[in-house]
């Protein structure tokens, strides 16, 4: 039973599209994140939702909106796809805010043509 | 602002080697220190994790990693390691408040030849 599941696994898509990303954790934790792994491995955070509320938005264009309809589910959506958004996204979730450390979904490797 | 270095882009090593990859971290205060590790094509899973107590951190797979407070370092260690440990490995560190996001270091890509 995987902790950590996130849809699709690989998504190519054109410049311009809108496409979503979900993620749902059956661990129970109250925390949920998303972060981007870019073409040289480095992780960096974008959202974080404990109990469906966002506490951590960083620095990230407004084309990328998180929604967590309740504690256990984190999508992601991009709108206005464009070719610099090409990364592995990892979605993960934490019992607390981080102190614990993550459990983290595969990946989605999204491309942009 | 808080960082996590990772002094080692790209380390190759042969099997039975012995490995340290150095991390530094630049917090105030309490913290939480930790060590994923990614194998090709895989997500990150969590090695070890240092909170308190012992410095010296026993993980997963025969790796541990001591904390050494006066150098704010986290570094891991493996005294033998085998081609299954090719992969890379992030250094990560989040405040002991436990109210804080994990920021990771830029990752080691760990290379073992057979």
């Amino acid at each position: 039973d995987t902790a950590v599941s996130q849809t699709p696994k690989y998504l190519v898509t054109q410049m311009g599209n809108d496409k979503s990303i979900k993620c749902e954790q059956n661990l129970g934790h109250d925390t949920m994140y998303w972060y981007k792994q870019d073409s040289k491995k480095f992780l960096k955070i974008m959202f974080s939702y404990n109990n469906k509320e966002l506490i951590i938005n960083e620095t990230v264009p407004n084309r990328f909106s998180p929604k967590s309809p309740d504690k256990a589910h984190l999508n992601l959506h991009i709108n206005s796809l464009e070719l610099g958004d090409s990364a592995v996204y990892f979605c993960a979730s934490s019992q607390d805010a981080g102190g614990d450390g993550y459990t983290f979904g595969s990946g989605t490797r999204l491309t942009v043509v | 602002a808080q960082s996590v270095s990772q002094h080692n882009h790209h380390v190759i090593l042969s099997e039975a080697a012995s490995l340290e990859l150095g991390c530094n971290y630049s917090y105030g205060g309490t913290v939480n220190l930790f060590w994923y590790v990614q194998y090709p094509g895989q997500h990150l899973q969590l090695l070890l994790k240092y909170f308190s107590g012992d410095p010296l951190v026993k993980g997963i797979k025969g790796f541990e990693a001591e904390f050494i407070k006066s150098k704010f370092s986290f570094n891991l260690r493996k005294p033998s390691v085998q081609w299954s440990d090719t992969a890379e490995y992030f250094c990560a560190a989040a405040r002991g408040n436990r109210d804080d996001k994990i920021i990771f270091g830029k990752g080691t890509r760990l290379h073992i030849l057979p």
